[in-house]
Parts: C-alpha cells; structure tokens; sequence
C-alpha cells in the first residue's frame, strides 16, 4: 500500500507568520492535489500540479512538485485566520488515476 | 449550484441495524467514491464506481456495499453496523475522461455513530 506522509501533522501558528506543509511518499505519482478541508465540511480542491518540479501560486499559497514527482510542499506566506483547515495531498496512481490520501496537517492561525 | 450531497449528516444507530446513506451528484460525472476518515489514518477509500452498475473495492471495503443504478445517485450500505465503523463518512464525486485528473467533488460528511 501507498503511503503518503504528511509534516508536520499540527501546526499552531499566529497571523502573519510563514509556514511549509510537506508531504512525502517512496512512490511516483502522475499528479498531486492539494485540499482543503474545514471543520464540518468536506474536502475542497485547491491545486492539482502535474509535472516533475512544477509550482504553482494561489495568492498567498504556494505549492510545488518534487522534481521526482514523489513529494510536494505547500508554503502559505503571511497566514491569515480564514487559513485555518486541515491540508490533505492526495497523489494520482499512474494508469488508474486512483488518489492516495495524506494523513493531513491541521493549521490553527490565531489572530 | 454543482454539488454533492449526503443524507444524513449525522446518525446515531446501534450494532447491527441496517442503515444506508445515500450520496448523489448534480455534475454528470462518471466516478463515484465513498471514503472514511478517522484520526491519524487520513481519509481511506471504502468503494469506487467508474459508472453506472460499475462498482470495485477500495481499500477498506469490509463491512459495506454500494449500488450504482443511476449515474446520479451512489448510496452505502451498512447491512449490520458494528462500533468500529464509527467515522466520518464522505462521498465524492469526478470525471473520467481523459485529461481529468480525477479532481474530487467531495460531500459535507455523514458523521456516524454505532453503539
């Protein structure tokens, strides 16, 4: 089985500050998603990247994919409260497309 | 709105009365995926469909069974609920056609209780 571990799993932080998620797996994916989740609610997309090394920015967040397409890192700058969730990447098996889940990070920013 | 819904929300049960929860997507897409998740353990697939009377085992899949008789609607079946299938329940949703990255839909959450 697949795993996909993610660091750190808790993340206490006050507004402003700078913070990475990384997530780390022994396997290649085809592509990597990153979520959102927030208390009572499901888990919201918010980047699929696709190629070896690829980053991409979605205001203040930025994600990348390892060169290797192993691992990926989330780095949030200036966290604001509206930032607080539980962050899930969940990597793309190559043929089936199934996605494998992280163990997740829980973000608390306090004002 | 695009969406996926669940019902119920949450439910209190007791070892083995059979309950369903039912799942259905407004979107037309093709593959339907119910998950659990638990503390620690992340969120791990009970049952997938590619399409409609297509189903197939995740990785968690004892204990339950799914039906896809509409492209719509993908409802789980718990035929004897034991306490340790306590957890949070999601559906999702996504396209499967080529280019898709299988970007899921996911639903609110049915918390579950079994006592």
């Amino acid at each position: 089985t697949q795993l996909l571990e993610q660091s750190p799993q808790f993340l206490s932080i006050q507004e402003g500050e700078n913070l990475t998620v990384y997530c780390n797996s022994s396997s290649v994916f085809s592509s990597l998603q990153w979520y959102r989740q927030e208390p009572g609610e499901g888990p919201v997309l918010l980047v699929t990247v696709v190629t070896g090394g690829e980053v991409k920015k979605l205001k203040r967040l930025t994600f990348q994919f390892g060169d290797a397409r192993k691992d990926s890192s989330l780095h949030i700058t200036a966290a604001q409260p509206g930032d607080t969730g539980l962050y899930l990447c969940a990597g793309a098996e190559y043929n089936t497309d199934k996605l494998i889940f992280g163990t997740g990070t829980r973000l608390q920013v306090f004002p | 709105e695009a969406q996926v819904t669940q019902n119920p929300r949450y439910l209190i049960t007791v070892t083995g009365k059979k309950l369903t929860v039912t799942c259905s997507q407004n979107m037309n897409h093709e593959y339907m995926s119910w998950y659990r998740q638990d503390p620690g353990l992340g969120l791990r697939q009970i049952y997938y469909s590619m399409n409609v009377e297509v189903t197939d085992k995740g990785d968690v899949p004892e204990g339950y069974k799914v039906s896809r008789k509409e492209k719509r609607n993908f409802p789980l079946i718990l035929e004897s609920p034991s306490p340790n299938q306590t957890s949070l329940y999601f559906c999702a949703s996504s396209f499967r056609r080529a280019g898709q990255r299988n970007e899921q839909y996911f639903g609110p959450g049915t918390r579950l209780t079994v006592t």
